[in-house]
């Protein structure tokens, strides 16, 4: 969507390597939001930060860190991947809580 | 526990047929509510919310949704479906007053749409 973007779009990697995905948004806003979309679970929410160097865990952090030194990028970081990190990955942006997310495009991830 | 339920994982109509898609919540107090269209590839767009006011809401592209508090639902609907509608659809709930603005979102309900 305009505003935010995600990148790389696709990525292939192996099993124990750091994998860092980014998300970048044009837009000031406030909050950004790191989800992971799986057949038959929705989007389930990752990491999140309500302003620069201000973040926080979602129900499935366990193996993901996250940074967030400006204002317009949110980075998502696997510090040593595994296969059960196969999924898209979504990054989401809003102005204010409770107000809705914008979406990016999604990083597709295939551990192998 | 806290919830939101998107009871059909999959419906098929008719072009032209009416749609309903239906959502329920489980939350102490009403929260922020959303409907997402999510096409093949794409991320999600936002069709509509309802925060307070009107429960009757609508949308883009034709969609509108209702909102019951009796019932704890947010169903989404459209009189005439359109080949185009094909996708898969997600409530999203935002508790009021959650830290950080989080959406917990159902596990969504994909849309075919017969010619």
């Amino acid at each position: 969507d305009a505003g935010i973007t995600q990148s790389p779009r696709h990525k292939v990697t192996e099993t124990g390597t750091p994998v860092t995905l980014r998300c970048h948004q044009t837009e000031n806003h406030r909050y950004m939001y790191w989800y992971r979309q799986d057949p038959g679970h929705g989007l389930r929410l990752i990491h999140y930060s309500y302003g620069v160097k201000d973040t926080d865990k979602g129900e499935v952090s366990d193996g993901y860190s996250v940074s967030r030194s400006k204002t317009e990028d949110f980075l998502l970081t696997l510090e040593s991947a595994t296969s059960s990190q196969t999924s898209v990955y979504f990054c989401a942006i809003s102005e204010s809580a409770g107000y809705g997310y914008t979406f990016g495009s999604g990083t597709r991830l295939t551990v192998v | 526990a806290q919830s939101v339920t998107q009871p059909d994982i999959h419906i098929t109509v008719s072009e032209g047929a009416s749609l309903e898609l239906r959502c329920n919540y489980s939350y102490g107090a009403t929260p922020y509510l959303f409907w997402y269209v999510q096409s093949p590839g794409q991320g999600l767009q936002l069709l509509l919310k309802y925060f307070s006011g009107d429960t009757l809401v609508q949308g883009i592209k034709g969609f509108e949704a209702e909102f019951k508090r009796s019932q704890s639902s947010f169903n989404l609907r459209k009189p005439s479906v359109h080949w185009s509608d094909a996708a898969e659809y997600f409530c999203a709930v935002a508790p009021r007053g959650n830290q950080g603005g989080k959406l917990i979102f159902g596990q969504g309900t994909e849309l075919s749409v017969k010619p």
